[in-house]
């Protein structure tokens, strides 16, 4: 099974709402990553944080982490049709050089 | 600057047949990765490398062998194409397990 799982699997807002996804793992971690994905291209970097790190902020972007829950969350704010794409976190096994990546969680902004 | 660029884009093979999926990166990244993403599945990752010579097994290697025999590319082969290896293919690179992956955009594989 995966190691981190995204929920809601899909979400739907209109345009200039906040959008909010969460992700939950099962192992200790180093740090957790967010990563987007347009249809029909490859995922790109949004945002990585360590364990010791309980917020992060990029723009637009807020990611949360909580450790003892083993839950991070990703928060969009002021959503544009832009954002509309998929969100994957990806966790590292701690001890190892892999990454294991959620199934996603599909956003659809309506402007 | 071109990152990390996938060949094939596309392709068809029949049961049976192999080929060579060929990654290839410009930021003189150590660490590189293949993964496969099926619909509902996530990704997956396959083998990875974490420097020029070296490679190793990720969650689901089996019908699949990687080379790293330069530090800018990694290959991935299908010896004998099953139907179920039908997938997109994501090469990734990163300069260290603690940074972020760059990806390709992938190989879409269909396998008759």
């Amino acid at each position: 099974s995966q190691q981190g799982e995204e929920d809601p699997q899909a979400l739907s807002i209109q345009e200039g709402e906040n959008a909010t996804m969460n992700c939950s793992y099962k192992t200790s971690i180093n740090n957790l990553q967010w990563y987007r994905q347009n249809s029909g291209r490859g995922l790109v970097h949004l945002i990585l944080i360590r364990s010791n790190e309980r917020e992060k902020h990029s723009g637009r972007l807020r990611v949360t982490l909580d450790t003892s829950k083993k839950s991070s969350s990703l928060l969009i704010t002021a959503s544009r049709a832009a954002d509309t794409a998929s969100y994957f976190c990806a966790t590292d096994l701690s001890g190892t050089y892999k990454y294991i990546f959620g199934t996603g969680t599909r956003l659809k902004v309506l402007a | 600057n071109a990152g990390v660029t996938q060949t094939p884009k596309f392709r068809v093979l029949k049961t049976g047949q192999s080929m060579t999926l060929l990654c290839a990166q410009d930021m003189n990244h150590e660490y590189m990765y293949w993964y496969r993403q099926d619909p509902g599945m996530g990704l997956r990752l396959i083998h990875y490398s974490v420097g020029e010579g070296t490679t190793a097994k990720g969650e689901v290697p089996d019908g699949y062998n990687v080379s790293r025999l330069k530090k800018q590319n990694f290959l991935l082969g299908l010896e004998s194409a099953a139907p179920s290896q039908t997938s997109v293919y994501f090469c990734a690179s990163s300069s260290g397990v603690t940074q972020p992956q760059h990806f390709g955009d992938g190989t879409r594989l269909s396998i008759l």
